[in-house]
């Protein structure tokens, strides 16, 4: 079964560093997401992105925050300056359009912490 | 105001017990809703999509009333492997939205 990989699975980073979360999605999907879960608290939706550009993105996904699909298979996340409340799980996930919301497939996760 | 609501549990249970999850949700114009399951530190994986007519896998069965703006979950016969948190969530425009999960322990 097609999988979307995420790399690293664990990432440690200083307060103001700036990190890049990497995702590949399934390669016959065209919708992209990140989604982040804060240790203990519900998976909260960061953006979507749609024939090379951001389609959707929530009050979370300030300037702080990127995405990027550099070579047509990477989906990258970029955070600048990483602050202490930016620790957490961020998932990435690809979309099967033709099943709508009913065909989403997550990786596994990247968990961020922030010291 | 909370889109989606859960029961955060625990609901501590035997094996063999049946055990029923209920959500709220705000929004009555949504469309589609399902119910993820989520273990610890890992990813939510797709259990069961919701429908107003009822929808059966096995031992589990959901259930949505559109006019109560109210989602269930059913789990029958329950399992040590049925053991994790269990995600109401709600599509909207092809993203979704979670309810923060009702945690279940099955014991021996």
């Amino acid at each position: 079964e097609p999988e979307v990989t995420q790399t690293p699975s664990h990432q440690v980073t200083q307060m103001g560093q700036e990190v890049i979360l990497r995702c590949v999605p399934i390669s016959n999907h065209l919708y992209f997401y990140w989604y982040r879960q804060i240790l203990g608290q519900k998976v909260e939706f960061l953006v979507s992105f749609y024939n090379n550009e951001i389609s959707e993105k929530s009050e979370i996904f300030d300037d702080q925050f990127s995405v990027e699909r550099p070579d047509g298979s990477n989906f990258t996340l970029k955070i600048r300056s990483t602050k202490l409340e930016d620790s957490a799980m961020y998932f990435c996930a690809s979309l099967d359009q033709d099943r709508g919301s009913y065909g989403y497939t997550f990786g596994s996760g990247t968990r961020l912490t922030v010291v | 105001r909370k889109e989606v609501e859960q029961d955060p549990g625990p609901f501590n249970v035997p094996e063999g017990a049946t055990v029923a999850f209920n959500c709220t949700y705000s929004n009555s114009a949504s469309q589609s809703f399902f119910w993820y399951r989520q273990d610890c530190r890992k990813e939510p994986k797709l259990l069961m999509s919701v429908y107003s007519s009822g929808n059966e896998d096995g031992r589990f069965t959901a259930q949505l009333n559109r006019a109560s703006q109210y989602i269930s979950l059913l789990i029958r016969d329950s399992k040590l492997s049925d053991s994790a948190t269990y995600l109401c969530v709600r599509g909207s425009q092809g993203n979704l939205i979670f309810g923060k999960g009702t945690k279940l322990s099955v014991k021996p």
